[in-house]
């Protein structure tokens, strides 16, 4: 099945500091959502974007949907041991039919 | 918040044999749900979408006939692995729209991990 390119794959980074977090499409896309899921759990929506430019935010997470509407960009500031985990972007490509594509994920890991 | 509930949330079963997975919706009601398989360390990918009151659609490459879906009321959808095999062992999540937000967002199950030996 057809999946979204996630960057980077995994990353360690030191607790507080900022992170970024990418996923890219060849297609259209008119949704984009991320979401994080721990070991063992079903994934947690952590923000959803419905328009080309928005910029999103949701507490240290800011999303953006890429004006080409081919990505979608993820940042979470100031990072703490708790942010550890897989983050997928997710997109929609025809609105109403409630269908994902999911990212390959980023695996992130945070240290105290 | 909405709430998506799975059952069980592991399960071991013995080649040959079938298992059945339950998801339901705790506190709205759901027409249409989502069953996607993991494996470890990949992604989730879509294997068919659960239609309350008509068959359910199958993505391409996914058995019908080996996953038996069945949307029994608006808040349950069951997923029904068939002579599983090892090689269906994966983590199976579903998810569900809440009529309530916005209806691209969808809301997922906590999962049900299958081992089958």
């Amino acid at each position: 099945g057809q999946q979204l390119n996630q960057s980077p794959q995994s990353m360690f980074i030191q607790e507080g500091e900022d992170v970024s977090m990418n996923c890219t499409s060849s297609s259209i896309f008119n949704t984009w959502l991320w979401y994080k899921q721990d070991p063992g759990e079903g994934p947690v929506l952590l923000i959803a974007l419905y328009k080309a430019g928005e910029l999103t935010s949701n507490g240290r997470l800011t999303a953006q949907f890429g004006i080409t509407r081919k990505d979608s960009f993820l940042n979470i500031s100031a990072s703490i041991p708790s942010d550890v985990g897989i983050y997928f972007c997710a997109g929609q490509r025809i609105t109403g039919t409630y269908k994902y594509i999911f990212g390959t994920g980023t695996r992130l890991k945070v240290l105290a | 918040g909405a709430v998506v509930s799975q059952h069980p949330s592991r399960v071991i079963c013995k080649s040959g044999t079938s298992v059945k997975i339950e998801c339901r919706s705790l506190d709205f009601q759901a027409t249409t749900m989502f069953w996607y398989r993991q494996f470890p360390k990949q992604s989730l990918m879509l294997m068919a979408t659960s239609n309350e009151g008509s068959k359910a659609t199958y993505e391409q490459g996914v058995e019908k006939d080996k996953f038996l879906i069945n949307h029994a009321s608006l808040t349950l959808s069951t997923l029904t692995v068939t002579s599983a095999h090892p090689e269906d062992s994966s983590f199976y999540i579903c998810s569900a729209p809440p009529p309530s937000v916005r209806q691209e967002t969808q809301y997922f199950g906590p999962g049900t991990r299958l081992l089958v030996l």
